[in-house]
């Protein structure tokens, strides 16, 4: 059966604080691994795509990495505004399978 | 980046009644769009994917005649709730993917759903 676990449920940081989040999957054939931010009571919003493991994508204070088997979202000196779900997804054909994302809570 | 609107963002209904939810992708075509829905504090579920002019291909488990999808148009999907019950309140969630071999999803803002 086809998984995707994202690891911590939760996570709160002091602001300045880096630390990353896990996103790890079971499937092959990968298409495409997505990361979101969902604040509460919003859709997601798009942040990366990763196609092949050694990519690494940046925006702002975020960075994705991806392996074989899993990716990581690192966070580097985050700031209030920061705090939202982070939800990871794989690609397989065109459809999404998302994880259960991370609570990320950055305290000022 | 890409803007998908729903419509309406929140709807208070009575059981046994119907609710249609509108998903517009405003700067683009999308020639997929999916529909998802989300329980508190639970990740995304698909529901179904809709293809322009075609009829949707349901998840398992997701009944057909209960939530009618349309996709009339490469900009416009509907989703029709039909004979509401409370089980059916949640957050419902459209996205609408261009054309290109590996696509991404744009979220549009949701629609809670809570039914009496």
């Amino acid at each position: 059966e086809d998984q995707v676990t994202q690891s911590p449920e939760a996570l709160r940081l002091q602001e300045g604080e880096s630390s990353s989040l896990n996103c790890s999957y079971t499937v092959s054939g990968l298409r495409g691994l997505f990361w979101y931010r969902q604040d509460p009571g919003k859709g997601p919003e798009f942040l990366f795509t990763l196609y092949s493991a050694g990519e690494e994508k940046e925006k702002e204070r975020l960075k994705a990495t991806l392996t074989k088997k899993e990716s990581f979202l690192h966070i580097t000196a985050p700031k209030p505004e920061d705090s939202a779900t982070y939800l990871c997804a794989r690609g397989i054909r065109e459809k999404l399978t998302f994880g259960t994302g991370t609570r990320l809570t950055i305290i000022p | 980046g890409a803007v998908v609107s729903q419509h309406p963002s929140w709807v208070i209904c009575k059981s046994g009644t119907s609710v249609k939810i509108e998903c517009r992708s405003l700067d683009f075509q999308a020639t997929t769009m999916f529909w998802y829905r989300q329980f508190p504090k639970q990740s995304l579920m698909l529901m179904a994917t809709s293809n322009e002019g075609s009829k949707a291909t349901y998840e398992q488990g997701v009944e057909k005649d209960k939530f009618l999808i349309n996709h009339a148009s490469l900009t416009l999907s509907t989703l029709t709730v039909t004979s509401a019950h409370p089980e059916d309140s949640s957050f419902y969630i459209c996205s609408a993917a261009g054309q290109g071999a590996i696509r991404e999803q744009f979220f549009g803002p949701g629609t809670r759903l809570t039914v009496l």
